[in-house]
């Protein structure tokens, strides 16, 4: 799988939009891209995926960018529940059962 | 409520104990896995099964054993031979056969080994 590069930490101000930027250059034309994101002390919760197009659900909006060697995980107005750490993870997309390979990720700071 | 539960959330032992972490889910997901976090780190895959009676190891399956007799259960021991074992586990499970599946995890047990 991919390797994926984040920055350690970011601050958002409660309300405000917060981007979170991800970085795969290495990244295959068969692997997806995924998020997750786990609050302090609880197990990791699923957020969105992609492939190559752009993709918004409840939670989140996923943008990856034409060559998809980076994307970024937008919250669109973030509370104090969404401080947590958010990883980033590129995986083959298989019907069997298999590792997310889980970096360091981002520690996010909502603020008010 | 579907979900996966671990118990018990926080877990004292004494090195040189073996000790059982178990892991339920009711979500009838085929494969199971376990994963270990150390702090300030991501997770790190130890086992995983993908259906009833089989499991592979993972990246750091020295010192665990599991079983896997009920779709349902997926417990892992952490042996006396695992050098560190004091850590965050994590269970989680997935279905399979699709291209895209997510994998759902449970709260976690924190176990502390002295």
């Amino acid at each position: 799988d991919a390797k994926t590069t984040q920055p350690p930490s970011m601050d958002c101000a409660e309300g405000r939009a917060a981007n979170l930027p991800c970085n795969h250059s290495t990244i295959s034309g068969n692997e997806y891209v995924y998020w997750y994101r786990q609050i302090h002390s609880q197990g990791p919760q699923y957020i969105i995926h992609g492939l190559k197009n752009n993709e918004t659900n409840e939670m989140a909006s996923l943008i990856i960018t034409e060559d998809r060697k980076s994307s970024t995980l937008i919250l669109p107005h973030a509370t104090l529940r969404d401080t947590a750490v958010y990883y980033c993870i590129v995986r083959v997309a298989t019907g069997t059962a298999s590792k997310l390979t889980f970096g360091t990720g981002t520690r996010l700071q909502v603020t008010l | 409520d579907g979900g996966i539960t671990q118990s018990p959330k926080y877990l004292f032992r004494k090195e040189g104990q073996n000790v059982t972490l178990s892991c339920e889910q009711n979500l009838n997901h085929d494969a199971m896995y376990w994963y270990r976090q150390d702090p300030g780190q991501g997770l790190r895959l130890i086992y995983y099964s993908q259906i009833v009676n089989d499991f592979q190891k993972g990246d750091i399956a020295e010192g665990y054993s599991v079983s896997r007799e009920k779709k349902e259960s997926f417990p892992l021991t952490v042996t006396s031979a695992q050098k560190n074992p004091t850590a965050f586990y994590l269970c989680a499970s997935s279905i399979t056969g699709t291209a895209f599946y997510e994998q759902y995890f449970g709260p976690g047990t924190r176990l502390t080994v002295t």
